[in-house]
């Protein structure tokens, strides 16, 4: 089975901070996302990133960067956090190559910038 | 325009009864369609994947119909613990990225 971990199932932090989602997959996958959640607007991607070192932005990449230094592990952050960036935020995976590959996704972590 | 709809329901069915959802999509481009399944502040998890030729997996049926550019899935004899979002996802030529829809809701009383 595919498991992608993401580091906080609850964070809070303060307006200004910098803020750092991890993600972690144990299935050698290509491709990994960051997507957030919200009432109303459904899932909106972050920024994905086909391989290592390799990033693309989403629909929504303003006020968020991301690193990918290892096929594993793709981090999302939050360079100054701010309250509308209160969300949930789910991390993803897929294998590349084949066009049946699902995304898999990580638990989530609810994220509350006060 | 939204690139992938659903009406968010709810869809408030009897036990046993069979339902049904459509997701439309607006690019005549996209190459592969999913259902998530979605509980209440969980993450989403694939339930099925929809392939042209339409499939079953158990009680869930998933269709798909290009030409009207929609899948639908059936879910038959509900279970309460169908209760769910269920969320339709496209995969564009490019192959890499899903565009979801924003879901619809699915209630089973008993």
């Amino acid at each position: 089975d595919v498991k992608v971990t993401q580091s906080s199932r609850y964070l809070v932090k303060r307006t200004g901070e910098k803020v750092f989602l991890e993600c972690v997959q144990d299935m050698d996958h290509e491709n990994m996302f960051w997507y957030r959640q919200d009432p109303g607007l459904g899932l909106r991607l972050i920024y994905f990133s086909y391989d290592v070192k390799m990033k693309e932005k989403g629909d929504i990449p303003e006020g968020y960067s991301v690193s990918r230094e290892k096929k594993e592990r793709f981090s999302l952050i939050l360079e100054s956090a701010s309250t509308n960036q209160t969300s949930m935020y789910l991390c993803a995976s897929r294998l590349a190559g084949g066009t049946f590959q699902p995304q898999h996704f990580g638990d989530g972590t609810r994220l509350s910038i006060l | 325009r939204k690139e992938v709809e659903q009406d968010p329901g709810p869809f408030n069915v009897p036990e046993g009864a069979t339902v049904a959802f459509n997701c439309t999509y607006s690019n005549s481009a996209s190459q592969s369609f999913f259902w998530y399944r979605q509980d209440c502040r969980k993450e989403p998890k694939l339930l099925m994947s929809v392939y042209s030729s339409g499939n079953e997996d158990g009680r869930f049926t998933a269709q798909l119909n290009r030409a009207s550019q929609y899948i639908s899935l059936l879910i038959r004899d509900s279970k309460l613990s169908d209760s769910a979002t269920y969320l339709c996802a496209a995969r564009n030529n490019a192959g890499n990225m899903l565009t979801f829809g924003g879901g619809t809701r699915l209630m089973v009383k008993p």
